[in-house]
C-alpha cells in the first residue's frame, strides 16, 4: 500500500510568518507531487506542482522536492489569515498507473491576526 | 478561468437506490477522474478514465460502481444499491494528462439514509 503521510497539525502561525508543510511519501517510483488547498466544506485546489528535485516557486508559494528522501514541502510566505485551510499533499502513483492521485490526511493550518 | 462542474451539490438517497453523478470535466482535458472523501477522511482515488474506457481503478470500485462519457462533454459515475458507507463527497477531476496537475470540481454530497 503506497502512502503519503503529513503532520495533521493544526499548525498555527502569526500573519506575516513563513509557514512549512511537510509531507513523505513511499512509492519510490512516483515522479509527480502536488500540493492542494481545501477549505472546509469545499474541494481541493491545485496550487502547486513539482516534478523534479530542487525548489519551484510561485508566487508567495515555494514546492520542495527530495526524490531521495522522499520528502516534499510546501512553504507559505508572508501568511494571510486566507491562507487558513487544510494543505493537502498529493502523489501520482508510478509506474503504469494512468493518473492515481493517492493523498495524505492534510495538514490544518491557521493564520491569526 | 475554465473550471470542472458537477451536479447535483447534494442528492439525499435511499439505501439500496442507485444514484447518478455528474460531471463536466475542463473542455480540453482528457483524462477524467473519480474520487472520493468520508468526513474527516482523506481524499481516496476511485477510477481514471481516458479514451472511453477506464484506465486504473482502486479496490474501492468493485461492481457497485460504473462510469461513462455518454456524450462530449458529460462523465458520470452511477452508484448501484447504494449502503449507507457510500455516504460521502464525491469529486469529479479532470487533467491535459496523466502526469499533470488534476482539477477538481466542486464536489457532490452524497447522503444515504
Amino acid at each position: 500500500q503506497k502512502e503519503v503521510e503529513q503532520n495533521s497539525g493544526p499548525l498555527s502561525v502569526p500573519e506575516g510568518a513563513i509557514a512549512s508543510l511537510n509531507c513523505t511519501y513511499s512509492d519510490r517510483v512516483s515522479q509527480s507531487f502536488f500540493w492542494y488547498r481545501q477549505y472546509s466544506g469545499k474541494s481541493p485546489e491545485l496550487i502547486m506542482s513539482i516534478y523534479s528535485n530542487g525548489d519551484k516557486e510561485d508566487g508567495r508559494f515555494t514546492a520542495q522536492l527530495n526524490k531521495a528522501s522522499q520528502y516534499v514541502s510546501l512553504l507559505i510566505r508572508d501568511s494571510q489569515p486566507s491562507d487558513s485551510a487544510t494543505y493537502l499533499c498529493a502523489v501520482l502513483a508510478g509506474g503504469t498507473s494512468y493518473g492515481k492521485l493517492t493523498f495524505g490526511q492534510g495538514t490544518i493550518l491557521t493564520v491569526h491576526p | 478561468e475554465p473550471e470542472v462542474t458537477q451536479t447535483p451539490s447534494h442528492q439525499v438517497t435511499q439505501m439500496g437506490q442507485e444514484v447518478i453523478l455528474r460531471c463536466v470535466p475542463i473542455s480540453n482535458h482528457l483524462y477524467f477522474y473519480w474520487y472520493r472523501q468520508i468526513l474527516g477522511q482523506k481524499v481516496e482515488f476511485l477510477v481514471s478514465f481516458y479514451n472511453n474506457e477506464i484506465s486504473e481503478k482502486s479496490e474501492i470500485f468493485d461492481d457497485q460502481f460504473s462510469v461513462e462519457r455518454p456524450d462530449g462533454s458529460n462523465f458520470t459515475l452511477k452508484i448501484r444499491s447504494t449502503k449507507l458507507e457510500d455516504s460521502a463527497m464525491y469529486f469529479c477531476a479532470s487533467s491535459e494528462s496523466s502526469r499533470l496537475g488534476q482539477y477538481f470540481g466542486p464536489g457532490t454530497r452524497l447522503t444515504v439514509t
